[in-house]
This record gives structure tokens, C-alpha cells and sequence, in this order.
């Protein structure tokens, strides 16, 4: 059974950076991709970017470039995200999500979130 | 930033039909990009609920359907239920933007 599991909660303050994991298990990690989504409080859906698992290869949405690292432990079966240069309006819930691939595919698992709230 | 457009709301009787749009445009929806749909229940993670326009997963009710016709696509939900009280989001991916696209979102009342 497949099963995305993510990191605990952080409260971090503006400015610092944030990285939080997601552990695959049930299926093997290079053959997915795995993206990330941030959900602000009462607000929609938002697709970050994602990581080819296979060779590392990664993408980001325009609007986080250059904030934002993705990356993956094939040995752990996990992948990461980091988010840099943290504001205020970065507090939300962060989702890790498989696909099959890009472009096309539905994010058929998503790990529980991770809520980040930036503060000082 | 590129999005897809639902209804903020809709709302029904038990046992009744509701229907969601989303609405996009030619660089998503319109240039023939699959739309998924996902049911978010209150302080869950989304879950997959249509896949390619117009497929069910596993485990999914014959009550959720869904369907797609030039730049729009639609959820529909027959016999609603009190479980089926949630957010609804479509998505799809932006050739534009190069980047997925989530819609607005849906909160369905029963």
C-alpha cells in the first residue's frame, strides 16, 4: 500500500529557510514523480514544483523560483523540499504528491501536510 | 498567475445533483490537457476523486463523474450525501505557464 509520509510542523521566523521531508513507501521512488504543494490558510490549492525521481531532474512554478530546492534520497526513499527567504505569507500547509509523470498526470497519493507558520 | 475558475459554493438536499465547473482557457484546458478532480474534506490532505476527465479510481462512487468540453470541464455529484460535504479543486496543467494549474475551489454544502 502506498503511503507518503511527511515531516511534523515548524515555526520558523521570517527570513529563515524550512525544509521538510516526505518518505515514500509501497512503491519504488524513481519510478514516480513527486511534487509539492502549498495550501495557505482558507485559501486554494498552489503546485510549487516537482522532481523527477528517476534522475533528479527538477521543475519550479515561476513563482517560487529561486526560493525553492527540491531533491530526493533514493537510498531513503524520501524527497525533500526547501523553502528559503520564509515570509509571512508562507504559512500553510505544504503536500508532497506522486504522479506517474509530468504534464498529463494526476497526483494519485498525497502525503498528510505539513503546516509551516512563519512568525517572529 | 493562470488559474481555473469555480464557483466559490454550491450547495443541495441530500439524494440531490450538484454540479462544479472549471472554467480555464487555450493554454490549459483548451489545449486538450487532461483535468483532474480532488475532494479535500476539512483538515484532510486532497484526494484524488477524477483522473483524465472523466475516470474513477479505485474505490471512488459512481456518484462522482466527471466530464470536459473545449476550455471547461465539470464535476458532477448525484445522490448527494453528508459525507460528500467538502472542497472540490480541478486541475490541469498550463502550457503557458509550464506549471499545474489548480482551480479556484468548490465548497459543497449538503
Amino acid at each position: 500500500q502506498v503511503h507518503l509520509v511527511q515531516s511534523g510542523a515548524e515555526v520558523k521566523e521570517p527570513g529563515a529557510s524550512v525544509k521538510i521531508s516526505c518518505k515514500a513507501s509501497g512503491y519504488t521512488l524513481t519510478n514516480y514523480a513527486m511534487h509539492w504543494v502549498r495550501q495557505a490558510p482558507g485559501q486554494r490549492l498552489e503546485w510549487m514544483g516537482w522532481i523527477n525521481a528517476v534522475d533528479g531532474s527538477t521543475f519550479s512554478s515561476q513563482r517560487f523560483q529561486g526560493r525553492v530546492t527540491i531533491s530526493r534520497d533514493t537510498s531513503a526513499n524520501t524527497v525533500y523540499m526547501e523553502l528559503r527567504s520564509l515570509r509571512s505569507e508562507d504559512t500553510a500547509v505544504f503536500y508532497c504528491a506522486r504522479s506517474r509523470g509530468y504534464s498529463a498526470y494526476e497526483f494519485d497519493y498525497w502525503g498528510q501536510g505539513t503546516l509551516v507558520t512563519v512568525s517572529s | 498567475q493562470s488559474v481555473l475558475t469555480q464557483p466559490p459554493s454550491v450547495s443541495g438536499a441530500p439524494g440531490q445533483r450538484v454540479t462544479i465547473s472549471c472554467t480555464g482557457s487555450s493554454s490549459n484546458i483548451g489545449a486538450d490537457y487532461d483535468v483532474h478532480w480532488y475532494q479535500q474534506l476539512p483538515g484532510t490532505a486532497p484526494k484524488l476523486l477524477i483522473y483524465g476527465n472523466s475516470n474513477r479510481p479505485s474505490g471512488v462512487p459512481d456518484r462522482f463523474s466527471g466530464s470536459k468540453s473545449g476550455t471547461s470541464a465539470s464535476l458532477a455529484i448525484t445522490g448527494l450525501q453528508a459525507e460528500d460535504e467538502a472542497d472540490y479543486y480541478c486541475q490541469a496543467y498550463d502550457s503557458s505557464l509550464s506549471a499545474y494549474v489548480f482551480g479556484t475551489g468548490t465548497k459543497v454544502t449538503v
